[in-house]
């Protein structure tokens, strides 16, 4: 069966380190994206992706980046992480921009 | 300023009736507007999508409404369920997909 994965599930790391987060995805979906999701804040998205090579901006981007190299995956790497980071990332992917399937989720503590 | 507000207060419902949940939006002409349910450790999962000509969707004990007069989407669970207990998301479609911060419904047996 189809379905989006996301890797580590947890993950906890220390201030100003370099940490990549892994969202894969079989459905063959052209659009992938990025959220956190913190108390008090629901789901903001931070990047995302309509194909190959096409990266843009969300509403919360500063601190981290992606590549979309295949259609298959969209790491999100937080270039040196902050404890403002501490959060639960989803990764989702879509066909046009109806329906978002959710991958897990990874809970990230920066400490 | 752009607003996508649901009830943040937690909504309790005695099970078998009818749940109602509310979303309001402002300074927004959105295309269509989607319901999601999360579960507490998991990501959203999509319930129903309703475009901005269509003023009513049913989806098996589920039924959604968009007002644009109002700016308003309604959620009805009708015969609710404790196994309906979650926190439910609307997202609205303006130039990207915008997600209001939930409502948690207990369905209380």
């Amino acid at each position: 069966d189809a379905e989006i994965t996301q890797s580590p599930r947890h993950k906890i790391t220390e201030t100003g380190r370099q940490v990549t987060l892994a969202c894969h995805q079989t459905w063959n979906h052209n659009n992938m994206f990025w959220y956190r999701q913190d108390l008090g804040h629901g789901l903001r998205l931070i990047h995302y992706s309509y194909g190959v090579q096409d990266t843009n901006k969300g509403e919360v981007s500063d601190g981290y980046s992606v590549s979309r190299s295949n259609t298959e995956d969209l790491p999100l790497t937080l270039e040196s992480a902050a404890s403002s980071q501490t959060s639960v990332y989803f990764c989702a992917s879509s066909w046009g921009e109806d329906t978002q399937y959710f991958g897990p989720g990874t809970r990230l503590t920066v400490l | 300023s752009q607003k996508i507000e649901q009830n943040s207060e937690a909504l309790n419902i005695q099970e078998g009736k009818t749940a109602t949940l509310t979303c309001n939006y402002t300074n927004y002409s959105p295309a269509y507007l989607q319901w999601y349910r999360q579960d507490p450790g998991r990501g959203p999962v999509f319930l129903l999508l309703i475009r901005e000509n269509e003023k009513e969707k049913r989806k098996e004990r589920l039924k959604v409404t968009f007002d644009t007069t109002l700016k308003q989407s309604l959620f009805h669970i009708t015969a609710s369920q404790p196994a309906d207990s979650a926190t439910y998301l609307c997202a609205l479609r303006d130039d990207k997909i915008i997600f209001g911060k939930g409502t948690r419904l207990h369905i209380l047996p």
